[in-house]
């Protein structure tokens, strides 16, 4: 079964400074990748997601993500936090229709 | 469609007692997933099915917990006996089983058992 490491659980960091949250992979076969955010009181609703094409790939409110094959590796960026982006994101794998999710990455943008 | 439906929303029961956690997923869609949410252990997948039909459990913690999906539309997740350890945010998803396509979760049940 495929799993998901999500490292530096808890990041802070100023408006208006870059993001980068990595997201490796062990899986053998196809598959797509997705990172979902949590606002803080709700349920996960989707960022981005790459399943073929661009490894390049670009998601609402300003946030993209690159597929690296040879490193297994699904990386979450954005140029310039701001504090609405204060939530928790979750790296996802789904495998042979198995979806499974990192432990997360708690994010606190300081105003 | 009115999205991925959960209920309750909150529940809090005492040790012992049986809890019965419902999700109706979007129309449609062939497979489903039911997860659980801690502060310790993140969110772990317990079980998920497809076409109605269960493919992995292995996440299931013990055999206190079951969950069934008697049709496309609903889907169960049972505790009995709880325990206070099953104090959790439990969230149900769903999706259509095609390439590229993603899940979409419900507003999750909060459960405190006491």
């Amino acid at each position: 079964a495929q799993s998901v490491s999500q490292h530096n659980h808890h990041v802070i960091l100023s408006e208006a400074a870059s993001l980068e949250l990595g997201c490796n992979y062990s899986y053998g076969g196809t598959v797509n990748l997705f990172w979902y955010v949590q606002y803080p009181g709700q349920h996960l609703q989707l960022l981005l997601k790459y399943f073929s094409g661009d490894p390049l790939v670009k998601g609402i409110k300003g946030f993209e993500a690159e597929f690296i094959k040879s490193k297994f590796s699904f990386n979450l960026r954005k140029p310039s936090v701001q504090w609405s982006d204060t939530a928790e994101y979750f790296c996802a794998v789904n495998g042979n229709n198995r979806l499974a999710f990192g432990k997360g990455n708690q994010v606190v943008v300081i105003p | 469609d009115a999205g991925v439906i959960q209920s309750p929303r909150h529940e809090v029961t005492e040790m012992g007692q049986e809890v019965t956690l419902r999700c109706k997923p979007i129309s449609g869609h062939n497979s489903l997933f039911w997860y659980r949410q801690t502060m310790m252990r993140g969110l772990e997948l317990l079980i998920y099915f497809n076409n109605n039909v269960p493919i992995d459990d292995s996440g299931m913690p013990e055999d206190r917990f079951s969950a069934k999906m008697p049709n496309a539309s609903f889907s169960t997740l049972k505790i009995q006996p709880s325990e206070p350890r099953d104090s959790a945010v439990y969230f149900c998803a769903s999706r259509m089983e095609i390439r590229g396509t993603e899940a979409f979760f419900g507003q999750g049940t909060r459960l405190t058992v006491v």
